[in-house]
């Protein structure tokens, strides 16, 4: 079976620091990790995705996300924080070796405060 | 379309009811998912259909749940005798199949707001 947790209900930062958003999963094989996000009533997007190679993925708006198969985590992160980033992020795992199922944590709230 | 799209955008219903939801995923998209997203809940998946191959419908909590894609388009998902609990958003995403279809990208539709009395 496959999982993800994201441990933080809300991630509070000021506008213009760095902030993370951190993500842990569980696949039995090798794994394909997405970021996606959700602004206020506005449909899920996607932001990034790792699929094999650098461990370093960069996406839309500034975001970056780091593959770290031995802590088996792909945090969120951002140098700096704007307003417009508030939103709800979802990580999501798909095991390479078991079939498209896409499953995704509980999400994580994030507040950028001026 | 251009996206996907989803209806009816809000519904409510008493509880008991039946209630279809509706998802016209991008054209040429092969893979259609329905989602389920309640407070505090994140998305729980629900079923997964890929082109012509038998749907993955683990996800699906009862079996007054029951979802079908006519003609590999357009998917409906239906709700028997509704629950309290059934209340939530329902949403509806497709990716095309082509390459590593494991690494394609879900579009995701606006969601149906469901809300049962």
């Amino acid at each position: 079976a496959q999982s993800v947790a994201q441990p933080e209900d809300q991630v509070n930062v000021a506008e213009g620091n760095p902030l993370t958003v951190k993500c842990t999963y569980s696949v039995s094989g090798n794994p394909y990790l997405f970021w996606y996000v959700q602004y206020p009533n506005r449909g899920l997007q996607f932001l990034l995705k790792y699929i094999t190679g650098d461990n370093l993925v960069k996406g839309s708006y500034g975001f970056e996300a780091e593959f770290n198969k031995s802590q088996t985590s792909f945090h969120l992160k951002k140098p700096s924080a704007l307003v417009s980033d508030s939103a709800l992020y979802f990580c999501a795992v798909r095991d390479r070796g078991g079939g498209n199922k896409l499953t995704f944590g509980t999400g994580t709230q994030l507040k950028v405060e001026l | 379309g251009a996206g996907v799209s989803q209806s009816p955008s809000n519904k409510v219903t008493e509880k008991g009811k039946d209630v279809e939801l509706r998802c016209d995923p991008i054209s040429g998209h092969t893979a259609l998912y329905w989602y389920r997203q309640s407070l505090g809940q994140g998305l729980e998946f629900l079923i997964y259909f890929q082109g012509n191959s038998a749907p993955d419908k683990s996800g699906l909590p009862s079996d007054r749940f029951s979802a079908e894609r006519t003609g590999g388009s357009v998917s409906t998902l239906t709700i028997q005798r509704t629950q309290q609990e059934d209340s939530a958003v329902y949403l509806c995403a497709s990716s095309s199949s082509s390459g590593g279809a494991g690494a394609n990208v879900l579009t995701f539709g606006a969601g149906s707001r469901l809300t049962v009395l």
